[in-house]
């Protein structure tokens, strides 16, 4: 069973512009979820998605966006990057109830300069 | 508690050394309690999900117990080996997923 891809695993951006990530999840899983984390920080959660609907949601600025395809794979758009926005993100997939394990990807390391 | 909070942040034992980490929730609206290990290079691996108070799951050579009412769990590492260094984050569910900062645990051969 494949786990939890996403590309791509390395990008470095400029101030300004906008990136899209993307996570492909385990075969049969409905929700997606998206996490950042940066140094000295511990995984701070973006948002969900189960079933093509954002279910849930962080508390990050609109600059930082999802959706979901009918498939379940999952991108993430953060628009007019900043430095600070240079982290690991990571998502993962479950079959979406609380009660079930998530399986994380090996995550995307972004670096703004 | 508003955050989930870890303690300690790091630990260093010797092999052989048993060890504990102890993680604190919000007492209300609970769901479930996560545990996962991060091992450097690597994505987190599920340990456990937790939902009932009283509960204790056991998997190898570690173990935790729930305590929803007060707010907090355990996580028991018995007999450590070099193999269980990592991060081990617990994460609270209700609505979303709430991470705590998680613990730090080098095991010394």
């Amino acid at each position: 069973k494949a786990g939890v891809t996403q590309t791509p695993r390395y990008l470095i951006k400029t101030r300004g512009q906008q990136v899209t990530l993307s996570c492909s999840p385990i075969s049969g899983h409905r929700s997606v979820s998206w996490y950042q984390q940066t140094p000295g920080q511990g995984l701070q959660f973006l948002f969900e998605y189960f079933s093509e609907t954002q279910r849930n949601k962080g508390n990050f600025p609109g600059r930082f966006s999802g959706r979901q395809f009918s498939n379940s794979r999952s991108e993430m758009n953060v628009s007019t990057l900043e430095l600070g926005d240079s982290a690991l993100y990571l998502c993962a997939s479950s079959l979406g109830t609380a009660n079930t394990e998530a399986f994380f990807g090996q995550g995307t390391r972004l670096t703004v300069v | 508690i508003l955050n989930v909070e870890q303690s300690p942040q790091s630990l260093h034992v010797q092999e052989g050394d048993s060890t504990n980490f102890t993680c604190s929730f919000p007492s209300s609206n609970f769901y479930a309690l996560h545990w996962y290990r991060w091992e450097t290079a690597k994505s987190p691996e599920a340990l456990f999900v937790m939902t009932l108070n009283g509960d204790e799951k056991k998997k190898g050579r570690i173990s935790a117990t729930l305590n929803t009412k007060e707010g907090y769990s355990y996580l028991y590492i018995k007999g450590s080996q070099p193999e269980d260094s990592a991060t081990y984050l617990c994460a609270f569910r209700n609505n979303d997923m709430r991470f705590g900062a998680g613990t730090r645990l080098t095991v010394k051969p």
